[in-house]
């Protein structure tokens, strides 16, 4: 079975422009989450997609951020415009109902310079 | 504002050790408490996870302690080897029936051969 996968593995932008990270969920899992962490810092959520509704999007820090998750497969995050403290790594992670564990990506390390 | 509260940052032990993580949270709402292995460049791995209601779980070299009452759980891992040497990060989830993983600031376990 194939694990959560992620594009890219890093990317490099500068202040200003536009980033979308993507994610594979594991095949079958309804339940997709994002989260970052920045430099030193712990794991934060961002949000939570059961097929393709948002059900939780308190993590997100503001609205330059955008996730969207068509035809309840995979996901995409948008930071548009990209700022020096949204850096940090940024992961997927899935699971397949309700109350069942979570597996992570390996994540997308994003570096604004 | 730090939900759960994790420590060491930092924890050296000789092969063969025990190593000891801790970790206490706040709200008593949580009930469901993951333990997550990160190996560096790569995502977080489910190593073992706990639920309130039993007091402590073994799989293998690994066991999660749970104390309901001080609102703390620990990881311990029995004869510690080099390849445990990873970041490892506590978690609580499933306040009103969220989802979302609240994570502890993260270890960084090395253990010398």
């Amino acid at each position: 079975e194939a694990g959560v996968t992620q594009f890219p593995s890093h990317s490099v932008i500068e202040k200003g422009q536009t980033v979308t990270l993507r994610c594979d969920p594991i095949s079958g899992h309804d339940n997709l989450y994002w989260y970052r962490r920045v430099m030193g810092k712990e794991i934060k959520f961002l949000l939570h997609f059961v097929k393709e509704s948002k059900q939780d999007e308190s993590g997100m820090p503001n609205n330059r951020f955008l996730a969207e998750r068509t035809g309840g497969t995979y996901s995409t995050l948008k930071v548009q415009p990209a700022e020096l403290e949204d850096s940090g790594v940024y992961f997927c992670a899935s699971s397949p109902g309700y109350n069942q564990p979570q597996h992570f990506g390996d994540g997308t390390r994003l570096s604004i310079l | 504002q730090q939900q759960v509260k994790q420590s060491p940052q930092s924890l050296i032990v000789q092969k063969g050790g025990i190593s000891i993580i801790n970790c206490a949270y706040e709200n008593t709402a949580f009930d469901y408490f993951p333990w997550y292995q990160q190996f560096p460049g790569k995502g977080p791995a489910l190593l073992i996870a706990i639920r309130p209601d039993v007091s402590e779980k073994k799989e293998g070299r690994f066991t999660i302690s749970f104390n309901k009452s001080a609102k703390q759980f620990s990881l311990h891992i029995m004869d510690s080897q080099p390849g445990d040497s990873a970041t490892y990060f506590c978690a609580a989830s499933g306040i009103q029936g969220a989802q979302k993983l609240v994570f502890g600031q993260g270890t960084r376990l090395t253990i010398n051969p």
